[in-house]
This record gives C-alpha cells, structure tokens and sequence, in this order.
C-alpha cells in the first residue's frame, strides 16, 4: 500500500529534550516536507526537501532540523523543543516539485511542557 | 507577502450546494490546490487548477481565475461526511514553497 508513515504518533516531553519524528514513504516521491498545524494558522511549512541531500527553509523553520539521507526518509529533529513547538506535525511528499497532489501521513500531536 | 485568504466557517445542510472561497496574493504561482481534513486526520488531495477555468471530479469542482487571484471549491449534493476543514494552497515556483490557506471548517447538518 503507498504511504507516509510517521513515528510517533503522540509525543509527551519536556523542554530542552532532543527528539526526532521519522517520516519515510513508499512511493519512490522526490519531494518530501514537514508541516505543523495550528489552530488558526492553517498549515505552515517548516522544511522540504527536493530529493536526496537537498533540503531548504520553508515558512516556520527556526529550532528545527531535517536531513534527507535516502529517498524514502525525511526525520525532524527538534535539537532544543520549547513549549512553542508543541503542535501537530505533518509529513507529506510528492513526485516531483512541480507536482501538485502531495500525500501526508497521519499526523504526529507533539506535546512540550 | 504571500497569503491565501479563506472565510473560517461555513454552515449548509444536506442535499445543498456549497462554495468555498480562496483569494491569494502570490507573486506567481503553479496552480491552485484543495485539500479535506477532517477532524484529527491527515489532509487529503481533491482537485488541482493548473489553468483558468472550471475543473470538476464528482461532486466537486474548483474554479480557478489567475485575473483575479480568485479561486473557490464547489460542494454539491452535500452529505454529512463532507464535514471537515477545506484549505486551498499554491506551490510558488521560485522557491519551491508550499503555502495553505488558513482553511474553512464546513458544517454541514441534517
């Protein structure tokens, strides 16, 4: 089945803790990006990658990281999280840049205190 | 800067016709996406604009004129699972950014 998987799927900690959230598709997509949702904010892009050591800033990047080693995986590093980071992320990809339907994994519901 | 504006609720029963609304202010853009989320899920694609004009899959449509940075998603036949949250987005071709509007959360009731 093609999809975006994302791990984990709620995360409770505490500020300052280093964390990761994998993402990792399977569908040989290109172009992979991480969002955080808020309400009221809609989606906003915080990094995305174009293919395979290739990544840059989108909207909301700051006290975040990404690296893009292999095609199927694109983890967020939060080196330092603050409770500003607490907020529900999204991971999604797509074929190519220009392509225009990009399929998101299910979402993990960052807590930090 | 760049913004996708959309109205941040709308209410409609069954069996009607909705239209939601996006204008954006973008310094050149691919084309006009819509995405369903529905509560605590992941967005969803629906239909894409690349041109001007009218595109229709199904029930939905979307309306696409670069004129006047305008663009809506017509719902018809309305059905309860159609409650979610609509958003509209534009991938900007200079730097490659994905950007979404702030969404409209449609009601729909018996």
């Amino acid at each position: 089945e093609a999809q975006v998987t994302q791990n984990p799927r709620y995360l409770i900690t505490v500020t300052g803790k280093k964390l990761t959230v994998t993402c990792s598709q399977n569908m040989n997509h290109e172009y992979m990006s991480w969002y955080r949702q808020d309400p009221g904010l809609g989606l906003r892009q915080i990094y995305y990658s174009m293919n395979v050591e290739v990544t840059d800033k989108g909207d909301v990047p700051e006290g975040y990281k990404v690296s893009r080693k292999e095609k199927r995986n694109f983890p967020l590093i939060l080196e330092s999280p603050s409770p500003n980071q607490t907020s529900l992320y999204f991971c999604a990809s797509s074929l190519g840049q220009e392509d225009y339907e990009q399929y998101f994994g299910p979402g993990t519901r960052l807590t930090v205190t | 800067g760049q913004s996708l504006e959309q109205p941040s609720e709308v209410t409609a029963v069954e069996g009607a016709i909705v239209q939601i609304n996006c204008t954006y202010q973008t310094s050149g853009f691919y084309g006009l996406s819509w995405y369903q989320q529905h509560d605590g899920g992941a967005p969803t694609f629906l239909s894409y604009n690349a041109l001007d004009g009218l595109e229709e899959t199904g029930r939905f449509s979307s309306f696409l004129s670069r004129s006047d940075s305008y663009g809506y998603l017509l719902l018809q036949e309305l059905q309860m699972k159609d409650s979610a949250s609509y958003f509209c987005a534009v991938r900007q071709p200079a730097t490659n950014k994905l950007i979404f509007g702030t969404g409209t959360l449609l009601a729909v009731q018996p």
